[in-house]
């Protein structure tokens, strides 16, 4: 399996900012995804992000709100532009590795 | 990927076993099941998957029916540690896909009681 960190595990920002988290494995994988799941709901793709390869996000988000960088294989950040309350969710890394995804610990935002 | 429909919300006895449904009827020829489940504020964590045999894993068993189209996953001995949301999810494993994201439903809230 494939352990992945996040960081930070939470964070509190004002409206307005922006706020980058950090998504690092223990592992080369090809394939990294970002997650967005807001207070009681399931997970919803956010965008997929390839070394080498500018990210492919899914319908309803932006670049220009969730900017992703992947410059090696082990290593990808996902940053939260312009917050607004509403943005305030838990974000989570995943990787595929071998034939499964695997997820890190979350990052959780909460924007005020 | 085939969507899938569990009960929204189960409840087991501590040490009982634990059976979890999930239909997927519309379920095609190279998509796998996969179960992960999610523990309050916490990530989803990998289970199991399965083609068409039934599969054993230390953390459990998957049951997939002779046509595919339901599924069960199989907690033997549940313990209130066990209480988690179980997303059964169906996914495209093959060369071309080997990368296919999850796609996430609902899931099943497993509460397990003392």
């Amino acid at each position: 399996s494939a352990v992945i960190s996040q960081k930070p595990s939470r964070d509190i920002c004002q409206r307005g900012t922006s706020l980058t988290i950090q998504c690092q494995v223990d592992s080369q994988v090809t394939m990294m995804f970002w997650y967005r799941q807001q207070p009681g709901q399931s997970l919803t793709l956010i965008a997929t992000a390839n070394q080498g390869s500018e990210a492919t996000y899914e319908s309803g988000f932006v670049i220009d709100k969730f900017p992703i960088s992947r410059p090696n294989l082990t290593f990808s950040t996902l940053t939260v532009s312009n917050m607004s309350p509403e943005d305030s969710s838990i974000y989570l890394c995943s990787v595929a590795f071998t034939d499964t995804q695997y997820f890190g610990p979350g990052t959780r935002l909460t924007v005020l | 990927d085939a969507k899938t429909t569990q009960p929204p919300s189960m409840d087991c006895a501590e040490g009982r076993a634990a059976n979890l449904p999930c239909n997927h009827s519309t379920i095609s020829g190279n998509e796998y099941v996969y179960w992960y489940r999610q523990i309050h504020s916490q990530g989803p964590q990998y289970i199991i998957h399965g083609l068409k045999n039934n599969e054993t894993n230390e953390m459990a068993s998957l049951i997939i029916t002779e046509d595919r189209k339901s599924s069960t996953l199989i907690l033997p001995h549940a313990t209130l540690r066990d209480t988690a949301v179980y997303y059964c999810i169906v996914r495209k494993v093959d060369k071309k896909n080997a990368g296919n994201m999850l796609t996430f439903g609902g899931g099943t809230r497993l509460m397990v009681k003392p």
